[in-house]
């Protein structure tokens, strides 16, 4: 199975700064990466696919890049609303495995 | 509106069974594949099941092969897991997912817990 891993694990930032999200893949993945927002006992909410592809209704102060193993989110400028706990996940081949998560806290 | 509702979650003792259902509707329910997805608490997320739009493929994570199944019922519009045998690492809130791997709408999820 392909592994995936998230840095960092915890990320602490203020309202309106930059933040970035790096997902590496154990193996190559093309571009078949997704990226979820979860928030505490609700439902994970599709941000980006196939790496930079953005999904509808997800504001643009979201946007995805990379290819192969190595994958970014970034967010262009913090909302409150943008605290959780976000996942990569590849969807190259059986698993479909998923990052382990990288939460966002306020600072 | 799409929405996908799971039911079915509950406590069971291991080696237990459970089935879980999940109602569809706002969408062409028999035009997608379908999937569950499953949190253990405070854990991240696993993929566990897919199912092809006729029911002709099912694929399953190697932890629950042999032990749960994964169905379908178009004219219900309603997508299933029973699972048998289960264990405490079973223990998870379970989803159900629009898509083949990549999912663009999740239900809220429906919990259980393994433990006797």
């Amino acid at each position: 199975d392909i592994q995936m891993t998230q840095s960092p694990s915890t990320l602490s930032a203020s309202v309106g700064d930059r933040v970035t999200i790096t997902c590496r893949a154990s193996q190559s993945i093309s571009s078949w990466l997704a990226w979820y927002q979860q928030k505490p006992g609700k439902a994970p909410k599709l941000l980006i696919y196939k790496a930079s592809s953005l999904e509808s209704g997800v504001p643009s102060r979201f946007s995805g890049s990379g290819s192969g193993t190595e994958f970014t989110l970034t967010i262009s400028s913090l909302q409150p609303d943008d605290f959780a706990t976000y996942y990569c996940q590849q969807y190259n081949s059986y698993s479909f495995t998923f990052g382990p998560g990288t939460k966002v806290d306020i600072k | 509106e799409v929405q996908l509702v799971e039911s079915g979650g509950g406590l069971v003792q291991p080696g237990g069974s459970l089935r879980l259902s999940c109602a569809a509707s706002g969408f062409t329910f028999s035009s997608y594949w379908m999937s569950w997805v499953r949190q253990a608490p405070g854990k991240g997320l696993e993929w566990v099941a897919n199912i092809k739009q006729d029911g002709s493929e099912k694929y399953y994570v190697d932890s629950v092969k042999g032990r749960f199944t994964i169905s379908r019922d178009n004219a219900k519009n309603s997508l299933y897991l029973q699972m048998n045998s289960l264990r405490a690492e079973d223990t998870a809130v379970y989803y159900c997912a629009r898509g083949t791997a990549m999912y663009d709408y999740w239900g809220q999820g429906t919990l259980v817990t393994v433990s006797s």
